[in-house]
């Protein structure tokens, strides 16, 4: 079975551009979370999805951010303009609301 | 509000012995469920075991077992037989039973000795 899949898995990139991340959920799961990983603040939530609706947006850091999941297994994370502190691992889960979690392998970002 | 905390950065274990890795929590709510994840230095998060507040037996699963005492608000991994593929950061997390985000602690990095 295939898991959540994310790409790209590196993206290198300058400060000032437009960053889109992917991610396509486990079929028949029906929530979707994107979280965070850095060395200062650890594993955070960004922002999750029941059924396609926003649930929960608090961790977005700020007006920069922006995620979308217009169907059921399609899910973007856009950082626009990019900065230097935006450099992560950004990591897609997904599961059945209120069940185990399953984690995509990441995108490493780095911005220069 | 949740709170995890994970207060051993670093463990090391021989190869074939047992280690644990300790967790405790605070949490306001009365249905929670209790997770563990690996992360290996590949970087991929991989989930271990979980527990439920309500839950009376303590979960296992293969070689891990999770340690609940939920008057002492801890829920510690068990790896027994370790491995030397048991070499990885360990993250503990809690989540409400209705759902939503995990809330993770730091996490322990554990080696695994030949």
């Amino acid at each position: 079975d295939a898991g959540v899949i994310q790409s790209p898995r590196h993206e290198v990139t300058e400060m000032g551009q437009e960053v889109t991340l992917r991610c396509k959920p486990i079929s028949g799961h029906n929530s979707l979370f994107w979280y965070r990983q850095t060395m200062m603040r650890g594993l955070e939530l960004l922002i999750y999805f029941n059924n396609n609706v926003p649930i929960d947006d608090s961790g977005m850091p700020e007006d920069r951010f922006s995620a979308k999941m217009p169907n059921a297994s399609f899910s973007t994370l856009k950082i626009q303009p990019s900065e230097p502190r935006d450099s992560a691992v950004y990591f897609c889960a997904s599961s059945l609301v209120a069940d185990t979690q399953y984690f995509g392998p990441g995108t490493r970002l780095t911005v220069l | 509000a949740q709170k995890i905390t994970q207060t051993q950065p670093g463990m090391f274990v021989q190869e074939k012995e047992a280690v644990t890795l300790d967790c405790t929590y605070d949490t306001s709510d009365p249905s929670y469920g209790l997770f563990w994840y690996k992360q290996p230095s590949s970087g991929e998060m991989i989930f271990l075991i979980y527990q439920g507040s309500y839950d009376q037996q303590n979960a296992t699963e293969g070689r891990y077992s999770l340690n609940f005492q939920k008057a002492r608000k801890s829920a510690n991994l068990v790896i027994s037989a370790s491995q030397l593929g048991d070499s990885a950061m360990y993250f503990c997390a809690i989540r409400r039973n209705q759902g939503g985000k995990l809330i993770f602690g730091q996490g322990t990095e554990l080696s695994v000795k030949p």
